[in-house]
């Protein structure tokens, strides 16, 4: 019974390239959370997602990132045009429901623009 | 914002030594869960604990316990008899009912000293 699976679990990525991270949720859960740790800070909500649909994306930057959830295949986090204050790790979780008893994390993709 | 706050940065302690981490949050919300997570040098996230807003019991697992003051807003987290594998870095956070993202504190960096 795999846990949250993100991967890759490092990248890096030039200053104006793309990165696409990709989560797949535990079994059974449709519903997905991205959070973006900076360095030395605490996690950040960025998007929460259910199968095909945004519900929540209040913590995602207005420019640049996007995120989608198909309704086949894992949710994916996508930046655009990368710059140096990306880099941080980008955590997913999910939860087979809206009312969570604690999210299961991935182990994080740490991203690095150089 | 309705914040959570680990005022410790960071604690440096010799092995064998208790130690507690102090977690102070905002809320206007009757109901609402609070979480421990522990992140370990790996980088992943370790979900420790959940406990919601009408249960005031103190919580003991193993060398590991939680006392929930909900007259004081705090959540704090003891480890007794601290062990090397315990060095990490330990996040409060708070949800509120209703809503699926959680608010994390900044984390405190634990050392645990041979």
């Amino acid at each position: 019974n795999a846990g949250v699976m993100q991967n890759p679990r490092h990248l890096v990525r030039r200053r104006g390239q793309e990165a696409r991270l990709r989560c797949s949720p535990m079994k059974g859960h449709s519903h997905v959370y991205w959070y973006r740790q900076l360095p030395e800070e605490g996690l950040k909500f960025m998007v929460y997602l259910q199968k095909e649909n945004i519900i929540d994306e209040s913590g995602m930057p207005k420019e640049r990132f996007s995120a989608e959830f198909p309704k086949e295949g894992p949710s994916i986090l996508r930046i655009q045009q990368v710059v140096r204050g990306d880099s941080a790790a980008y955590f997913c979780a999910s939860s087979p429901n809206r009312e969570v008893d604690g999210y299961t994390f991935g182990s994080g993709t740490r991203l690095t623009v150089v | 914002a309705q914040k959570v706050t680990q005022a410790q940065t960071e604690i440096s302690v010799v092995e064998k030594e208790d130690v507690t981490l102090d977690c102070v949050y905002e809320t206007r919300d009757t109901t609402y869960y609070l979480f421990w997570y522990k992140q370990p040098p790996s980088g992943e996230l370790v979900f420790l604990i959940r406990r919601n807003s009408f249960d005031e019991q103190n919580e003991i697992s193993g060398r590991y316990s939680w006392n929930f003051q909900k007259s004081t807003s705090s959540f704090n987290f003891t480890i007794t008899a601290s062990q090397v594998v315990d060095s990490a870095v330990y996040f409060c956070a708070r949800k509120i009912q209703g809503a699926q993202k959680l608010v994390f504190g900044q984390g405190t960096r634990l050392t645990i000293n041979p």
